[in-house]
């Protein structure tokens, strides 16, 4: 299987809550990462959490980590149409390395 | 305040062609990689660069070559263009240290077609 996997697709109605998840096989990092790509742009960093953490919440997000699982997830309150963009988790995998592994991404579409 | 600079938003080449793509980044970061993006497949990394001439192959190097003389620059090569090769291209760096070490600062990309 892949070290990152997220599933491709989610689709939610506008003032419903998103959850998008990852899993992982192994992380060598104090830190995983959300990033955000909106359509026709790169990759921004979104959210991130440290490895010693469960929970971290900024403002409508809402990360979770059960590294025991190695498990990631990010939960978005109140999804609005701006939100609709791809969602990459990425973990830095065992082996001193410091570049990211990416997930293939999540489409995450808000209907009106 | 753009601060990883992809030179070409949109190209068109033919197969066959020599193509350079350019990135350029304006915040003293050691390390400097480029990914293609694809449909399903998400960001695969081709090569990455620690530091000034030296690099290091990705996942997918096979037909692509790169290039950094000076710290803020990095630059992909496409020795013979392929369809095969029709993607887009997206370039990040990132410091060598400190708490940021992992986190990638990305361009814009640039979306590449090979007829």
């Amino acid at each position: 299987g892949e070290d990152v996997e997220q599933s491709l697709f989610l689709s939610v109605r506008e003032g419903d809550s998103s959850v998008i998840n990852c899993t992982y096989t192994d992380s060598s990092s104090t830190y995983l990462y959300w990033y955000k790509q909106e359509p026709g742009a790169g990759l921004q960093l979104l959210t991130y959490i440290f490895s010693n953490m469960d929970m971290k919440q900024d403002q409508r997000l809402t990360v979770l980590l059960n590294k025991k699982d190695k498990h990631l997830s990010l939960r978005i309150a109140d999804t609005q149409t701006g939100d609709s963009a791809i969602y990459f988790c990425a973990v830095p995998i065992s082996g001193g390395s410091y570049i990211p592994t990416f997930g293939r991404g999540t489409s995450l579409i808000v209907h009106p | 305040d753009v601060k990883v600079t992809q030179s070409s938003r949109y190209l068109v080449k033919r197969t066959g062609e020599k193509v350079f793509l350019e990135c350029v980044q304006d915040m003293d970061h050691e390390n400097m990689f480029w990914y293609r993006q694809d449909p399903g497949l998400g960001l695969r990394l081709i090569y990455f660069s620690y530091d000034v001439k030296m690099k290091e192959k990705g996942d997918i190097p096979e037909g692509y070559s790169v290039s950094r003389e000076k710290k803020e620059r990095f630059s992909l090569i496409l020795e013979s263009a392929s369809t095969n090769q029709t993607s887009m291209y997206l370039c990040a760096s990132s410091p060598r240290t400190g708490p940021g070490a992992n986190v990638l600062t990305f361009g814009a990309g640039s979306r590449l077609t090979v007829l």
